[in-house]
Order: C-alpha cells, then structure tokens, then sequence
C-alpha cells in the first residue's frame, strides 16, 4: 500500500515562532487532507487539499501532487496549535494517514 | 455547521462482549467511514459503505466486525466479541464524494478489560 511519512515526528516550539511540517506520499493520490488532533482526540480539519496552495488565518498549506508531497506552515505559534497534526491521502477510496507530527508550543 | 456525532463517547466493556458503535453521519453525505487509532498511533482504516453497502475494507475488519445503515440516519459499527486488542479509538467519518473530504465526528473510546 501507499506510505505516508511526515516529518519531523516531534517538534517544540517557542509561543510566536513559525514552522514547516512536510508530508510525503509514495504514490500519487487523488486528494490530501491535513488534520489536527487536539489534546482531547479530536480530528480537526485543517485543509483539503488536493494540489496548489490555500490559507486559512495563520495556516496555510502546498501540495505538490507531482512531486508527491504537502507543507503545512503554521505562522505566529500559539499553545492552542499543540496537538498532533496527521496528513492523510487518498487512493482507491481510502484514506492513509502519516505518522504524524507532535507539535507542543510553550508559553 | 453540520458535524458527525458519535455515541458512546467512551465505552468499557468486557472481553468476549459485543459493543456496537453509533454515528450520525452529515445528512447529505453518501460516504461513510471507519477509523480506529490504537493509542500513540496513527489513524488506520477500517471500512467504507456506500449504497447500503461495504465498498472497501482493510485487513483489519475481519469477520468479528459488521456495519450496518439501519434507519437512513444511523451507521453503526459492531464488534462481535471484543478482544483486548480492540481497545482503541473509533472515528466515524463522511463524505460528500467518493474520496471527497472527510468529516470526522468525536470518536468513541473503547476500553476492553
């Protein structure tokens, strides 16, 4: 089946710095999604994603579907975007998530 | 905004017992979805049901797990006889298209002792 990396797997940032997760995907797919799990366990969704580029607020999110791989760019931290963050591809009608990203943002 | 809700949000329950798991699907969605996640792991896939039935499954939906669309609202997901490596999270999700984006409700714990 399709693999799905992320990186990096944990990452600690400062309240106010910036930061780049990457996804890569071992085969092409029809769509990507990135979600955000919340302390509680809550899948949060983030983008849909397919190809190009979109902004929501501080975040926004690149696929390249050629090269197969997605950035997420979460500017101006905050201890709220602590959480894991899964991306999550599609292939004959299945999602594959990542690994995931733990990000914690301290104060 | 339409969301997806799921019921038990946490259930305890013994080995060798049956669990069913309730999911109120966004009421205009086709799609609808499976997900378990072992605790510290990634999500993993379980099934898919589309026209009142399986469209896809993984290896892990094997003979111990059914689902079912009952009423037109309700799509449920039971474990036959729960083992103790059942002990997971379970997401329900939706979709508008075949592979479209998914909503995910809350999640139903599952603890099996």
């Amino acid at each position: 089946g399709i693999q799905v990396e992320q990186s990096p797997p944990d990452l600690i940032l400062q309240e106010g710095a910036n930061s780049t997760l990457r996804c890569n995907f071992s085969d092409s797919v029809n769509n990507l999604q990135w979600f955000h799990q919340n302390p509680w366990g809550q899948l949060i969704n983030l983008f849909y994603i397919p190809s190009g580029t979109k902004q929501n607020g501080r975040l926004s999110a690149t696929t390249v579907a050629t090269e197969r791989y997605s950035l997420l760019y979460i500017s101006s931290s905050q201890t709220t975007d602590s959480g894991v963050y899964f991306c999550a591809v599609e292939t004959g009608n299945q999602f594959y998530f990542g690994t995931g990203t733990s990000l914690t943002v301290i104060p | 905004e339409p969301e997806v809700t799921q019921t038990p949000s946490h259930q305890v329950t013994q080995m060798g017992q049956e669990v069913i798991l309730r999911c109120v699907p966004i009421s205009n969605h086709l799609y609808f979805y499976w997900y378990r996640q072992i605790l510290g792991q990634k999500v993993e896939f379980l099934v898919s049901f589309y026209n009142n039935e399986i469209s896809e499954k993984s290896e892990i939906f094997d003979d111990q797990f059914s689902v079912e669309r009952p009423d037109g609202s309700n799509f449920t997901l039971k474990i036959r006889s729960t083992k103790l490596e059942d002990s997971a999270m379970y997401f329900c999700a939706s979709s508008w298209l075949a592979a479209g984006e998914l909503f995910f409700g809350e999640g139903s714990r599952l603890t099996v002792l």
